[in-house]
């Protein structure tokens, strides 16, 4: 156990609905980062929290949005869901912004059928 | 243009023969290389941090060293249990503290 905790593991939907991915991060730390691994792209970095602000995005698409609640926990929110979207969907922590590495989670595996 | 580039993409090895993975970068104002395995299925798993040019680092079986312009990660006498992805990744002075993954080298070790 990472103490980066991702619910639910598992998620299946349709085309064109909204889900919403929760993280919890390691206890102390205070930035959050998510990222989207697919087969082809390898793992992509789509943005990042630092005491519930927004600090750095990367390859996010506008149908996803995240925020980073005062008790650090994060959601990622993904809309109008597509095809393309199915992938491991994973969360990190870190004590600072990240220059020392840091700690994922196991993931959520989302399935768009 | 990729920033981080690992090869080979996949490694077969027979249990017991050592060999090295490559993760080459091209950023300019490198913070830091990092190193990772993952599993299936399974999130990555932090391995190494090196930081400066000749800066090596070991952990049982596994061997990180750095270069101005690539990583090496030695694998020594690998066991099966060895099996993963591993994963490299740059912060650079660009990055915002992000970590910007290569592709990763799937290895397979046989018994």
């Amino acid at each position: 156990d990472s103490g980066v905790t991702q619910t639910p593991k598992h998620l299946i939907t349709a085309t064109g609905q909204r889900v919403t991915l929760r993280c919890s991060p390691r206890s102390g730390d205070l930035s959050v980062y998510w990222y989207q691994q697919s087969l082809d792209q390898g793992l992509q970095f789509l943005i990042q929290y630092y005491n519930g602000e927004e600090r750095a995005k990367g390859n996010i698409l506008e149908r996803f949005s995240a925020q980073q609640f005062p008790d650090l926990h994060s959601e990622l929110n993904l809309s109008s869901l597509e095809l393309g979207d199915s992938a491991l969907y994973f969360c990190a922590s870190s004590v600072d912004r990240g220059a020392y590495g840091y700690t994922f989670g196991s993931g959520t595996r989302l399935t768009v059928v | 243009e990729d920033q981080v580039t690992q090869s080979p993409e996949a490694l077969r090895l027979q249990e017991g023969e050592s060999s090295s993975l490559n993760c080459s970068y091209t950023v300019s104002g490198l913070r830091g290389l990092f190193w990772y395995r993952q599993d299936p299925g399974k999130g990555p798993e932090f391995l190494f941090t090196l930081y400066s040019a000749g800066e090596e680092k070991e952990k049982e079986r596994l061997k990180a060293t750095l270069t101005k312009k690539e990583s090496f990660l030695h694998i020594t006498a690998p066991k099966p249990e060895d099996s993963a992805t591993y994963l490299c990744a740059v912060v650079y002075r660009g990055s915002q503290g992000n970590l910007i993954f290569g592709k990763g080298t799937k290895l397979s070790v046989k018994p």
